[in-house]
């Protein structure tokens, strides 16, 4: 069956730089989720977005911003890049309904992002 | 406040014991999702199993079992006779109704880390 899918699976940048990350949802899944995991940490929510509109905002900062386009997918742009941002980024999908009724979602395998 | 508390930093174990993972939560809500979550060493987030508010029941899968206690407000996993093939870090994670718009996003416990020894 078909997954989410994520890319770039890694991803090296310096400081400064900006990054974008994308994501494909599992296909009839109107709904994407971003999740951040540090080293040694558990997932911290970023953004969601249901059919192309934010639908809920995490612990997000500033400095990204992520849209979801016609087709679903989702992509995370990031600037002004700092170490503190290396971590594994996850994609999640799920059916418009489950944002409220809560089928689970599914995750891609993430991206790991390295700030140098 | 930790919603999710997996109190178990790591364990240890060795092939074929049995290992029960725990997971407390806290919420005010009477509607809420329970979940558990697999991140092998290969780094994907595996879903195992989703559990409503109103659905006590334990359940069986394979080697693996969930008891759902709400007195408690616990949500303990269960493998059975381990394997190596098990070990990966797990996650609890608690889905309440955020916002006026309703809805549900996993937040996630601090994880417990299996490692089963050959």
């Amino acid at each position: 069956a078909a997954g989410v899918i994520q890319s770039p699976r890694h991803l090296i940048k310096e400081k400064r730089e900006t990054a974008t990350l994308k994501c494909y949802p599992i296909p009839r899944h109107d709904t994407v989720y971003w999740y951040q995991q540090g080293p040694g940490q558990d997932p911290q929510f970023l953004i969601s977005f249901y059919e192309k509109m934010q639908s809920d905002k995490g612990s997000i900062p500033d400095r990204f911003s992520a849209q979801q386009f016609s087709d679903y997918h989702s992509e995370l742009n990031m600037s002004s890049l700092e170490l503190g941002d290396s971590a594994l980024y996850f994609c999640a999908s799920s059916l418009g309904t489950a944002q409220f009724y809560n089928s689970p979602l599914h995750f891609g395998n993430g991206t790991r992002l390295t700030v140098t | 406040a930790q919603k999710v508390t997996q109190a178990q930093t790591e364990i240890s174990v060795v092939e074929k014991e049995d290992v029960t993972l725990d997971c407390v939560y806290e919420t005010r809500d009477t509607t809420y999702y329970l979940f558990w979550y697999k991140q092998p060493p290969s780094g994907e987030l595996v879903f195992l199993i989703r559990r409503n508010s109103f659905d006590e029941q334990n359940e069986i899968s394979g080697r693996y079992s969930w008891n759902f206690q709400k007195s408690t407000s616990s949500f303990n996993f269960t493998i059975t006779a381990s394997q190596v093939v098990d070990s990966a870090v797990y996650f609890c994670a608690l889905s309440e109704a955020r916002g006026s718009g309703g809805s549900y996003i996993p937040t996630f416990g601090r994880g417990t880390s299996l490692i089963v020894h050959p």
